[in-house]
């Protein structure tokens, strides 16, 4: 069955903590991407990679590290510097490396709760 | 500086009706169009994707026009069903998607 997959579904840190989301995906995607989903906001892009073991930071990366050692899995860190982090946040892929014009398909999701 | 604006944020409507969704974008200089669907606490399914090519797509009972010299598109759901009910995006492609802040949609038996 192919798809993406975002563990855990939720996750609850304290404060000053770093906390690693996962995302695996099966599709033989080139391209993958960490967004952010806060209430009544769009998704925001944080980083995005078209390439194994290479990526760039999209719009609200500060705060946000990720690595891109395999094709298939886009690990998203989020440090203690990031000042708000509780949020929902996606995975997302897309075959066609830089060739952006490809349908994304997007995972299930994972809500971070930081207090 | 690309912005996606949803009209309207909210819509109840009683089954069978059939229903419009707007989606504006200020920079026409896109690739393609998405239309995804949300449930509550969950991903993103996509629903339609118009290249900027394309006046239209369907699927279903779902058909996504666009018109890009006007900035605009639009998801055009028949026969509604409380099935439907869900957030409905829209996010235009230039180098990144730019996600519109969604349709939230209750269809009511």
């Amino acid at each position: 069955d192919g798809g993406i997959t975002q563990s855990p579904k939720y996750l609850f840190r304290k404060e000053g903590q770093n906390v690693t989301l996962s995302c695996e995906q099966n599709l033989n995607h080139d391209a993958m991407y960490w967004y952010r989903q806060d209430p009544g906001q769009g998704l925001r892009l944080i980083y995005y990679s078209q390439i194994v073991n290479d990526f760039q930071k999209g719009d609200i990366a500060e705060g946000y590290s990720v690595s891109r050692e395999k094709k298939e899995s886009f690990p998203l860190t989020v440090t203690s510097a990031q000042k708000n982090p509780t949020a929902f946040y996606l995975c997302a892929s897309r075959r066609g490396g830089q060739a952006v014009s490809y349908e994304q398909y997007f995972g299930p999701g994972t809500r971070l709760t930081v207090t | 500086k690309q912005e996606v604006t949803q009209i309207p944020a909210a819509l109840s409507v009683p089954e069978g009706e059939n229903l419009v969704l707007n989606c504006s974008f200020t920079d026409s200089a896109i690739y393609n169009l998405q239309w995804f669907r949300q449930d509550p606490g969950k991903g993103l399914t996509s629903l339609l994707l118009i290249q900027s090519s394309q006046r239209e797509q369907t699927s279903g009972r779902l058909n996504a026009s666009l018109d890009k010299s006007s900035g605009r598109s639009t998801l055009y759901i028949a026969a509604s069903q409380p099935g439907d009910s869900a957030t409905y995006l829209c996010a235009a492609l230039t180098d990144k998607l730019i996600f519109g802040t969604g349709t939230r949609l209750q269809v009511f038996p």
